[in-house]
Order: structure tokens, then sequence, then C-alpha cells
């Protein structure tokens, strides 16, 4: 079973459009992460959403987490080419002891935009 | 800075075999994790460290084995490899108090 899942799990679109993509959780996280990856490298961080309701803004890219942190979700404006990538959603928790910030990850969103 | 480096890239193994995935960070950072990667499958963690000498399971460890002698290497061995293990892997780490993971470029294994 999926922690986190994401939706869609592959968007392919032209050059201009908007975009959201979804994360999504029975589980109440303490901070979810949204990451980019692109092919034959690792994962890098976008942005890091820790209070519910919190919504971050990126150049065109919107972030939001959920009032009750089980959910978030990534808006693109105006999606262009270079945004194509792998978008990985990733909750952790700190509390009750635990330091370690365990991430785990949704299956991930592959974008393809066209020009 | 590096940040984190994995060697090698690319390797190529045959059933039964035994490799030593290596990884290193220069950013002093106590945490360090293993993942990996199968195609739609997102990240699945095979073993962590909280720093030298303190390393625990993640949620996929079978066949895997780590050790932590230093701050900054995080070596993950592979005994005896199965095709099952053919995957991507990353190394990670982060420094305690901080939310961000920073990978390691990956090392693509295939096992045959």
């Amino acid at each position: 079973t999926q922690l986190l899942e994401q939706s869609p799990q592959f968007l392919s679109i032209q050059e201009g459009e908007n975009l959201t993509v979804y994360c999504n959780s029975s589980s109440v996280f303490s901070s979810l992460q949204w990451y980019r990856q692109e092919p034959g490298e690792g994962p890098v961080l976008l942005v890091t959403v820790v209070t519910g309701g919190e919504v971050k803004k990126l150049k065109r890219l919107t972030f939001q987490f959920g009032d009750a942190r089980k959910d978030s979700s990534l808006h693109i404006t105006a999606a262009q080419p270079g945004d194509t990538g792998l978008y990985l959603c990733a909750g952790a928790w700190y509390g009750r002891g635990s330091t370690l910030g365990r991430l785990y990850f949704g299956r991930g969103t592959q974008l393809t935009v066209w020009p | 800075n590096a940040g984190v480096t994995q060697t090698p890239k690319f390797r190529i193994l045959k059933i039964g075999q035994s490799m030593t995935l290596q990884c290193t960070q220069d950013m002093n950072h106590n945490y360090m994790y293993w993942y990996r990667q199968d195609p739609g499958m997102g990240l699945k963690l095979i073993y962590y460290s909280v720093g030298a000498g303190i390393t625990d399971k993640g949620e996929v460890p079978n066949g895997y084995n780590v050790s932590r002698s230093t701050t900054e290497d995080f070596p993950l061995r592979l005994e005896l490899a199965a095709p099952s293990q053919t995957s991507v892997y990353f190394c990670a780490s982060r420094l305690e108090g901080a939310y961000e993971q920073y990978f390691g470029p990956g090392t693509r294994l295939t096992v045959t």
C-alpha cells in the first residue's frame, strides 16, 4: 500500500497550459515536500510546507498544504518545456520522540510539456 | 562543496555476485539514507543512519547491509545479488533540524 497517492501519474500538455498535480493521504504529516527529478539525476527539493492551509509560490509554481495536513497540490501556470520532469511529493513525521524525518514518497507524476 | 556523491554511476552484476555502492557527503550531515527507485513506484527507504555507528532498517532492507563508520560515508552492501535488486539507488543526507534531504546522482544497477 502507498501512503501517499499522487495523481495523475502521467501528464502531457502543450506549452502555455496550466496544470495541477495532487498528493493525497489518509495520514497527517508534520511536513510535506515536493521534489523534481530529471532523467539520470537525483530528486531536488522545490518546497517544504509545514502549516495546514499554507500556500507557497515559486515563480509559476504554487504549492498548497491542506488544512488537515493530509494532502497537498502543486499548480503550474503557463507551463514551459523546461518544467518537464518527474514531480514527487514526500511526507515526513518529526514528533513523538522521532527526529528521524523519514520521507515517504508518492509514486510521482511524470510531466511532459510540448513546445 | 561537492554535496552527495555516489559511485559507481552504472553497474551490471551477475546473479549471486556482491558489490558495495559508495556514498559520501561533505556537508557534515548526521542523517543519511539509502533509497531505491523502481519505475512508477517512487522511492523506497532501504536503510538509514542518524550518525556514525548508528544504522537501522527502512521499508525494504532485505538483501542489503550498511555501515556508518564516519560521518561522511554510508556504503550500501549487496550480498548475493538477485534480479529483484535491479533498480536505481539513491543516497541522501540531511542536517538535523532541517527538512531538506540532499540526493546524490544515483547508481543504476542491473542484475542479470
